[in-house]
């Protein structure tokens, strides 16, 4: 199956500081990539929709000014937290459409982000 | 936004028993998504679901969709050990995905 790589696997950051992670699909093009948020015992929350070359989707009340994406080609996005505070701790998964036509997600194997 | 509710949340059964999953929307679906999550891990696809009334069979787990789009079921028959972790459905709608909270699912030897 088509594999996707998130990196760093584990960050730790001084609140106040910007961190980047990189979403990437190894063996496919993905016009389309979705950030999730999963906070410990719960469910996937969507946090935006990144399509190559355009604007990322926001879903409502997730602040486009925090956090920054950016789908700079068919095969990476990024997602940077910026000025990062203590709530924005969490587990942050990525996914890619193969855009084969199927809906299939394919899920890099998340981040996990701890702000002191 | 889309809302989709998913019970029970958490279902502890003896290896061998049966486990059902059930995954219901406010509004009728595109199709639904199944994944499967093991503890440390990231969510791994299992089906598509999109036509009214399918059903899907995979070895032990049977997939169902509603007549209504509006609901689903996974049912694990004859559980085993390495069908522990969580289950989410994934409703699909206007080109995202809503995930249902998840079932934790945990098998006693």
């Amino acid at each position: 199956g088509a594999v996707v790589s998130q990196h760093p696997s584990r960050v730790i950051c001084k609140s106040g500081t910007s961190v980047k992670i990189e979403c990437r699909s190894l063996d496919f093009q993905a016009t389309t990539m979705f950030w999730y948020r999963q906070f410990p015992k719960q469910s996937l929350m969507l946090m935006a929709t990144s399509n190559e070359g355009s604007k990322a989707t926001y879903e409502q009340g997730v602040e486009k000014d925090k956090f920054l994406i950016n789908h700079a080609s068919l095969t990476l996005s990024t997602l940077t937290v910026t000025s990062a505070h203590p709530e924005d701790s969490s587990f942050y998964i990525c996914s890619a459409l193969a855009g084969t036509g199927g809906d299939e997600q394919f899920f890099g194997p998340g981040t996990r982000l701890t702000v002191l | 936004g889309q809302q989709v509710m998913q019970i029970p949340q958490y279902q502890h059964v003896q290896e061998g028993e049966d486990f059902t999953t059930y995954c219901n929307s406010s509004t009728t679906l595109s199709n639904i998504q199944w994944y499967k999550q093991r503890p440390g891990g990231h969510p791994v696809f299992l089906i598509q679901l999109v036509k009214s009334g399918e059903v899907k069979k995979q070895k032990r787990l049977t997939f169902q969709f509603g007549e209504a789009k509006k609901n689903s079921s996974l049912h694990i028959t004859a559980t085993q050990t390495t069908d522990v972790g969580t289950y989410f459905c994934a409703a699909y709608n206007f080109n995202k995905f809503y995930f249902g909270s998840g079932t934790k699912l945990n098998v006693k030897p």
